[in-house]
C-alpha cells in the first residue's frame, strides 16, 4: 500500500463545476503539500499546510491531521485548471513522499 | 527573476552512455533535490543535498551520481548502470523544510 493515496486518479468536469480531490496518507507528517503539474511538466506549489484550511483564489485546501486526510477543492472550475494535481506529505526529516497524482480535465 | 533552471528540456542518449542533467537555482536555497517521475507513479527521490559539499541518497539512487560543489548547482549524472533511465527528471530546491520550488524538468529518452 502506498504511503500517499489520491482519489480519483482521473476526473473530468464541466466548466463551472465544484471539484474535490482527496488525499489520504498513512505516516506521521510535519506538513502536506498540494502541487499542480501542467502538460509541459513543470510543477507549481499550490499549498503547504499542517492544519486547518487555506484558500487562494478559487482553490481551497483542507487537512484533518487526526484522520490523515486532505482535500483540494476548486470552485467554479475552468478549462485552464486542467492539470495533474499532486499531493505530497513531508515526513519528519524533510523528506517528501508523493501521491501518484489526479489528472483533471475541465471541459468548456 | 529568481528560479530554477534545468537543461536540456529533452535529452536523448544511447544505451551504455553516461549523461549529466543540469540544475541551477538563484533562490539562495541551501537544499536541492532530484526526483524521477514515471507514468502513473508519484515522484521518487533520487538524491538530495542540504548543504554544499554534502548529499544523501534518496529512495532510488542506484545508477545515479550527483555533486554539490556550489550552492547554486546540483548536477545529476545518469550512469550506464541505471537499468531503466528513460523518465522525466525534476530538480527542486528549498530553504530548509519550507516549500520546494521545482524546475521545468528534463525528459530523458534512452534509444
Amino acid at each position: 500500500k502506498n504511503e500517499v493515496e489520491q482519489s480519483p486518479q482521473n476526473l473530468t468536469a464541466q466548466e463551472g463545476e465544484f471539484i474535490t480531490i482527496n488525499c489520504s496518507y498513512s505516516v506521521g507528517i510535519s506538513a502536506l503539500h498540494w502541487l499542480q503539474q501542467h502538460p509541459g511538466g513543470g510543477i507549481v506549489s499550490l499549498f503547504m499546510l499542517s492544519s486547518g484550511k487555506k484558500k487562494h483564489g478559487r482553490l481551497i485546501a483542507t487537512i484533518n491531521i487526526q484522520e490523515k486526510h486532505s482535500s483540494l477543492h476548486i470552485t467554479a472550475s475552468h478549462p485552464r485548471d486542467s492539470a495533474v494535481y499532486i499531493c505530497a506529505v513531508m515526513e519528519y526529516g524533510n523528506k517528501l513522499v508523493f501521491g501518484a497524482g489526479t489528472i483533471l480535465r475541465v471541459k468548456s | 527573476d529568481g528560479g530554477i533552471t534545468q537543461s536540456p528540456k529533452y535529452l536523448f542518449r544511447k544505451e551504455g552512455q553516461n549523461v549529466t542533467l543540469s540544475c541551477e537555482q538563484n533562490l539562495n536555497h541551501d537544499a536541492m533535490y532530484w526526483y524521477r517521475q514515471d507514468p502513473g507513479q508519484g515522484l521518487r527521490l533520487i538524491y538530495y543535498s542540504q548543504i554544499v559539499n554534502d548529499f544523501q541518497k534518496g529512495d532510488i539512487a542506484e545508477g545515479y551520481s550527483v555533486s554539490r560543489e556550489k550552492k547554486e548547482s546540483f548536477p545529476l549524472t545518469v550512469t550506464s548502470a541505471q537499468k531503466n533511465p528513460t523518465a522525466f527528471y525534476l530538480c527542486a530546491s528549498s530553504r530548509g523544510s519550507d516549500t520546494q520550488y521545482f524546475g521545468p524538468g528534463t525528459r530523458l529518452t534512452v534509444l
